[in-house]
C-alpha cells in the first residue's frame, strides 16, 4: 500500500539554527500539506500545496516558514530560525486532485523537532 | 473560537463494550468529515469519512447531522487494539486542497 514518508523521524537542534524537514507523498498525489502537533494539543494546520505554489496557509506560517518540492518527489518545510516554541511533531500530508470528493489525507508517519 | 470540540476523555470501557464519540463543528460550510485514529506518538490515520446518510464499517458506524453540526462515531464490541486518541475532523470544502480542522480528540482505553 503506498504511503508517505518523512526524514528524519526525530531532529534536534539548537534554537536559531535552520531545519529543513523531508516528505515523499504519494507517487500520483497532487495536493501536498504540513501539519504540526505540539505535545498535548491538536493537530494543525500550517500549510498546503498544490502546482508548485502554496495554496492556503495558516497565521502560524509566518516568514522563518518556507515549503518547497525541488524534483517530482520530495516535499520539505524549512524553518529558517526555529525558537523553542517550534517544538512539535510535524507531519506531512498529501490527497488525491479535487476529483476526491471527500478529500482524503493520508499522513506520514511525522518528525518529531526538539528545540534546545 | 472552538472550530471542532470533541467529549473530554478518557473513556475507560471494558471489552466487548459499546462506546460512542461525539463531536460538534462551528464552521456551517464544512463539507467533508472524518475520523481519524491516533496512536500515542503516531500521525493520524483515518479510520472512516463520514457520508450524510451515515455509514457503517464493520463495528464502526458514523453518523453526521448537518443541521444540528454534529457527527458521531459509535464502536461496537470494542477491542484492547481499539486503545487510541480518536480524531473528529473537518474541511471546509469537496475541493482537494482545503485543510483539515481538527478537534482535540478523545482517549479511548479498552480494558480487558
Amino acid at each position: 500500500e503506498p504511503e508517505v514518508t518523512q526524514t528524519p523521524s526525530h531532529q534536534v537542534t539548537q534554537m536559531g539554527q535552520e531545519v529543513i524537514l523531508r516528505c515523499v507523498p504519494i507517487s500520483n498525489h497532487l495536493y501536498f500539506y504540513w501539519y504540526r502537533q505540539i505535545l498535548g494539543q491538536k493537530v494543525e494546520f500550517l500549510v498546503s500545496f498544490y502546482n508548485n505554489e502554496i495554496s492556503e496557509k495558516s497565521e502560524i506560517f509566518d516568514d522563518q516558514f518556507s515549503v518547497e518540492r525541488p524534483d517530482g518527489s520530495n516535499f520539505t518545510l524549512k524553518i529558517r530560525s526555529t525558537k523553542l516554541e517550534d517544538s512539535a511533531m510535524y507531519f506531512c500530508a498529501s490527497s488525491l486532485d479535487r476529483a476526491s470528493r471527500y478529500n482524503e489525507q493520508f499522513f506520514g508517519p511525522g518528525t518529531r523537532l526538539t528545540v534546545l | 473560537r472552538k472550530e471542532v470540540e470533541q467529549d473530554p476523555g478518557p473513556f475507560n470501557v471494558p471489552e466487548g463494550a459499546t462506546v460512542a464519540f461525539n463531536c460538534t463543528y462551528s464552521n456551517s460550510a464544512s463539507q467533508s468529515f472524518f475520523w481519524y485514529r491516533q496512536d500515542c506518538r503516531k500521525e493520524p490515520k483515518l479510520l472512516m469519512s463520514v457520508y450524510s446518510s451515515g455509514n457503517e464499517d464493520g463495528r464502526f458506524t458514523a453518523q453526521l447531522n448537518r443541521a444540528s453540526q454534529y457527527i458521531s462515531l459509535l464502536i461496537r464490541d470494542s477491542k484492547l487494539s481499539d486503545s487510541a486518541t480518536y480524531l473528529c475532523v473537518v474541511n471546509a470544502a469537496n475541493s482537494g486542497n482545503t485543510p483539515l480542522v481538527f478537534g482535540k480528540g478523545t482517549r479511548l482505553s479498552v480494558i480487558a
